[in-house]
Order: C-alpha cells, then sequence, then structure tokens
C-alpha cells in the first residue's frame, strides 16, 4: 500500500477483554515496530521485527501483550485481559532496513485503545 | 541509558512569529538526532534529522534544528509559523548502530489567528 494501515482506529474495550491491533507495513519493508502513545509519556518502544530474525521484545510491558508478524508483512499485537493502564495510542511503524540513520521510519495513524 | 527532555508541552503562537520548540538529551555515546511532525489524526512524519556534519539541518517547510554537543540540544526552530504548522513535534535520539528511537515526551504547538 502506499503507507502504513493500521486497523482499526479506534477501540474501546471492556476491563478483562482481549484485544487485537492490526498493522499492514508498507509493501518491501523488511523492518515493522510497535509503538504505545500515551498521555504525557512520549512514545515507548514495544517490539521490533526484522525479516525472519527473532523479534527484539524487551519494551513489551508484561506478558499479556504479545505480537506477531506473518509471512514477513502484516503484524498483530494482541492485549490479553487488558487493563485501563494499556488505555493509549498504539503505533506502528515499517522501514526497509534496520538502521535508523539510513532508514526512515514511516509510521501508521495508530490505534486509539480506550479500555474501560 | 539515553532519555529525551522536552520541557515545553504546549506552546500557542501567534501566526508569522517564530517559534522554538526545545529538546535536551542525555547519552553517554554519540548519537543521531530526530525531530517529528504528528499532524491531528495522522502518524508520525520525519520532519529533519542530524546524523552528523553540519549542525545546523533544515528541512523542506521552513524549520531548521542545531545541534549543540555542550548544550545537549537539539531545538526546532521556525522564523514565521503558519496556521498549518499546528501539530505535535516529537524529538528523539537514537544510539549509532541501532535501530531504537527514544522519544521525548512531544510539545503541542498551537498557531493562532
Amino acid at each position: 500500500g502506499a503507507g502504513v494501515s493500521q486497523s482499526p482506529s479506534n477501540k474501546v474495550t471492556e476491563k478483562g477483554k482481549d484485544v487485537e491491533l492490526r498493522c499492514d507495513p508498507i509493501s518491501g519493508h523488511t523492518a515493522l515496530y510497535w509503538y504505545r502513545q500515551s498521555l504525557g509519556q512520549g512514545l515507548e518502544f514495544l517490539i521490533y521485527f526484522q525479516g525472519n530474525s527473532a523479534p527484539d521484545k524487551s519494551g513489551l510491558p508484561s506478558d499479556r501483550f504479545s505480537a506477531e508478524r506473518t509471512g514477513g508483512s502484516v503484524s498483530t499485537l494482541t492485549i490479553q485481559r487488558t487493563q485501563q493502564e494499556d488505555s493509549a495510542v498504539y503505533l506502528c511503524a515499517s522501514s526497509w532496513g534496520w538502521e535508523v540513520a539510513k532508514n526512515i521510519q514511516y509510521f501508521g495513524a495508530g490505534t486509539r485503545l480506550s479500555v474501560l | 541509558a539515553q532519555s529525551v527532555t522536552q520541557l515545553d508541552s504546549q506552546v500557542p503562537v501567534f501566526e508569522e512569529a517564530p517559534v522554538e520548540l526545545r529538546c535536551n538529551y542525555s547519552s553517554s555515546v554519540s548519537v543521531y538526532l530526530f525531530w517529528y511532525v504528528q499532524y491531528p489524526n495522522q502518524g508520525l512524519q520525519l520532519l529533519l534529522k542530524y546524523l552528523s556534519g553540519s549542525t545546523l539541518v533544515e528541512s523542506i517547510n521552513g524549520f531548521e534544528a542545531e545541534f549543540n554537543k555542550s548544550q545537549t540540544s537539539f531545538h526546532l526552530r521556525k522564523p514565521s509559523v503558519h496556521i498549518s504548522d499546528t501539530a505535535e513535534y516529537f524529538c528523539a535520539v537514537s544510539e549509532r548502530g541501532t535501530y531504537k528511537y527514544i522519544f521525548g515526551t512531544g510539545t503541542r504547538l498551537k498557531v493562532l489567528a
């Protein structure tokens, strides 16, 4: 596609439910990133995929969070047993390669998650 | 560990006035520096970046930022803002040879008519 696509754009869920957030990166981009944007907190790195390599999951805040990337393209971020503190905007980005100096990260518009 | 501080959470400014958005960073190693802009309901877009060389970098829409190593700053400036510059601006650093950004908390620029 022309840009990074995320769906849904907004998600309202009840505490304790599971949610899945989808990211469709720019075609051909091998690197994919998930970030969380909380009010007043800036962007927090969550997870990074690069080709077929093992993902860097060091930013995931708890074991309720997981992500996968199928076929080197679409990625899904899953949050199990959602809590109110999970409410945030979840941003996905993709790039041709991994080093930031040489590869611009292109961001999607995000999914705004509200946990009631 | 690296960190980025954007002291101003909101900056209101009148149209055609100059603006400066402040960014200070902390790092024990060499870093790359970036400014991203987020327009309402859109993703972040790269505005400009400092990798090496000239400490003054410019964007295509009139913004500029200057890397000041001694003050560990990378402030963003524009001599005359437009209504269309209303957006949130994020400063970010990245350690050389890595893929991770460390972002600041953002500054919301509101340009008033």
